[in-house]
C-alpha cells in the first residue's frame, strides 16, 4: 500500500503571494500524481494529472512538478477562488489520496 | 455534459446493508473506468473502489475489503456499491468519479455530488 503524506496540513497566504503545497510518496508513484481541489460543499476538481499537466480550462497559475515520491502544487498568485483544500492523489497502484493542505487567507 | 448522479445513501443501521447507485451520462460510460470516494464528515478522502471499463480489472481499500462490493451495467450508464456488514466509520459522504481512461489506474476527471450514508443505531 501506498502512503501520500501532505504538508503543510494548513497554508496561510496572503491573495496575491505564491502558495507551494508539497506532497511525498511511501514508494516511487513515477509520475502518475494528480492535484485536486475542494472547496466546501463541493465535489473535488481535478487541476493536474501526470504530475505536471494541467487538467482541461485550469489556469496557468497552477503547476505541478516531480517525479517518483516528491511532488509540488504551485499557485503562483492566489486568487479569491484558489483558497481551498487540496489533495494529492497516486494512481500508478490502486489510488490513494493524501491527508491535504488547506490553504487559508493570511 | 458528463453528470454523475449518486443515488441510494441514508441511515442505515450497523451490520445492515446498502446498495449505492450512481447514474452517469454525456459520456460513453464503457470506454471508461468508475470509481467510488468517499469523505467522511469533516475529513479527506478516501479512495473506495475502482472497476475498469469491462469490470475484468476491480479494486478496494483494504476498509473495505471483503465487505463492499463494486459492479457496473454498461447498457444502463450506471455504476453501483453493494456495502454489506456495514460499520459507523462507514459514515461518509459517498462520490462516484470517472476516471480518463478506460483502466482502472487513471486519474478522477468528474466526480458527482455524492450521496451521504449513516451508520448509525
Amino acid at each position: 500500500e501506498i502512503v501520500m503524506t501532505q504538508s503543510p496540513a494548513t497554508l496561510s497566504v496572503s491573495p496575491g503571494e505564491r502558495a507551494t503545497l508539497s506532497c511525498r510518496a511511501s514508494q516511487s508513484v513515477s509520475s502518475n500524481l494528480a492535484w485536486y481541489q475542494q472547496k466546501p460543499g463541493q465535489a473535488p476538481r481535478l487541476l493536474i494529472y501526470g504530475a505536471s499537466t494541467r487538467a482541461t480550462g485550469i489556469p496557468a497559475r497552477f503547476s505541478g512538478s516531480g517525479s517518483g515520491t516528491e511532488f509540488t502544487l504551485t499557485i503562483s498568485s492566489l486568487q479569491s477562488e484558489d483558497f481551498a483544500v487540496y489533495y494529492c492523489q497516486q494512481y500508478n497502484n490502486w489510488p490513494a489520496f493524501g491527508g491535504g493542505t488547506k490553504v487559508e487567507i493570511k | 455534459e458528463v453528470q454523475l448522479v449518486e443515488s441510494g445513501g441514508g441511515l442505515v443501521q450497523p451490520g445492515r446493508s446498502l446498495r449505492l447507485s450512481c447514474a452517469a451520462s454525456g459520456f460513453t460510460f464503457d470506454d471508461y473506468a468508475m470509481h467510488w470516494v468517499r469523505q467522511a464528515p469533516g475529513k479527506g478522502l478516501e479512495w473506495v473502489s475502482g472497476i475498469s471499463w469491462n469490470s475484468g480489472s476491480i479494486g478496494y481499500a483494504d476498509s473495505v475489503k471483503g465487505r463492499f462490493t463494486i459492479s457496473r451495467d454498461n447498457a444502463k450508464n450506471s455504476l453501483y456499491l453493494q456495502m454489506n456488514s456495514l460499520r459507523a466509520e462507514d459514515t461518509a459522504l459517498y462520490y462516484c468519479a470517472k476516471g480518463r481512461s478506460g483502466q482502472q489506474l487513471t486519474p478522477f476527471d468528474y466526480w458527482g455530488q455524492g450521496t451521504l450514508v449513516t451508520v448509525s443505531s
